[in-house]
């Protein structure tokens, strides 16, 4: 089993739609990164959680640190929102290293 | 301010060469972490260098390895290169991990 899982693998929406990904982890952590990535492959960090809610714009990320469970919430999806989310903690028990789940692939159509 | 600077961003290589790739992290940040990301494994960590050493390292085989130099800019090299090198190669720098990590666009390795 994989230590960091996200889920769905795959996620088309229409614009303005609200969307969540999941992300649940199985180690300890002293915080948790939200990536984006779009094609071409350069790796944005959308936020980094070691607690509760943040909010930037549309983009809203929640963390459960007992239930071991992040998620990140696109409201009024639009079309540039498309990419790859990628959720990835920061493995206290393996030296701080990043840890990354699979990644969602979103598609917002027009 | 300028942020992680990733060498070449593109490079075709054959089998059995070896190759070096380059990460300038941003000013003032000690820390750089390597990345290997392929379709069917994902992100994949690498390793990690603070102060010019070796602090973490993933699961790879001894062909990867990598330093990192004084001004903190890295480096990562792959000796006998095999096709299932081929992946796009991304770094991080942080100062330190707990404050975050930047990533850096990514050196994309084709292996023919």
């Amino acid at each position: 089993k994989n230590e960091v899982e996200q889920s769905p693998q795959n996620l088309t929406a229409q614009e303005g739609e609200f969307i969540t990904i999941n992300c649940s982890y199985s180690v300890g952590i002293s915080a948790l990164h939200w990536l984006q990535q779009h094609p071409g492959g350069g790796i944005v960090s959308l936020f980094m959680l070691s607690s509760g809610k943040k909010k930037h714009g549309r983009l809203i990320a929640t963390i459960n640190i007992q239930e071991k469970h992040s998620s990140l919430h696109i409201t009024a999806s639009h079309p540039r929102d498309s990419a790859v989310y990628i959720c990835a903690v920061i493995n206290s028990a393996a030296g701080n290293k990043l840890t990354f789940g699979g990644g969602t692939r979103v598609l917002v159509k027009p | 301010k300028a942020g992680v600077t990733q060498t070449p961003r593109y490079l075709i290589k054959t089998r059995g060469q070896q190759v070096t790739l380059s990460c300038s992290p941003i000013s003032g940040h000690r820390s750089v972490s390597w990345y290997q990301q392929t379709p069917g494994q994902g992100l994949q960590f690498l390793f990690e260098y603070f102060s010019e050493t070796q602090r973490n390292k993933g699961n790879f085989p001894g062909r990867f390895s990598g330093r990192q130099f004084s001004n903190s800019r890295s480096e990562m090299n792959v000796s006998t290169l095999e096709l299932g090198d081929s992946a796009l190669y991304l770094c991080a720098s942080s100062f330190p991990a707990s404050y975050g990590y930047t990533f850096g666009s990514g050196t994309r390795l084709t292996v023919v």
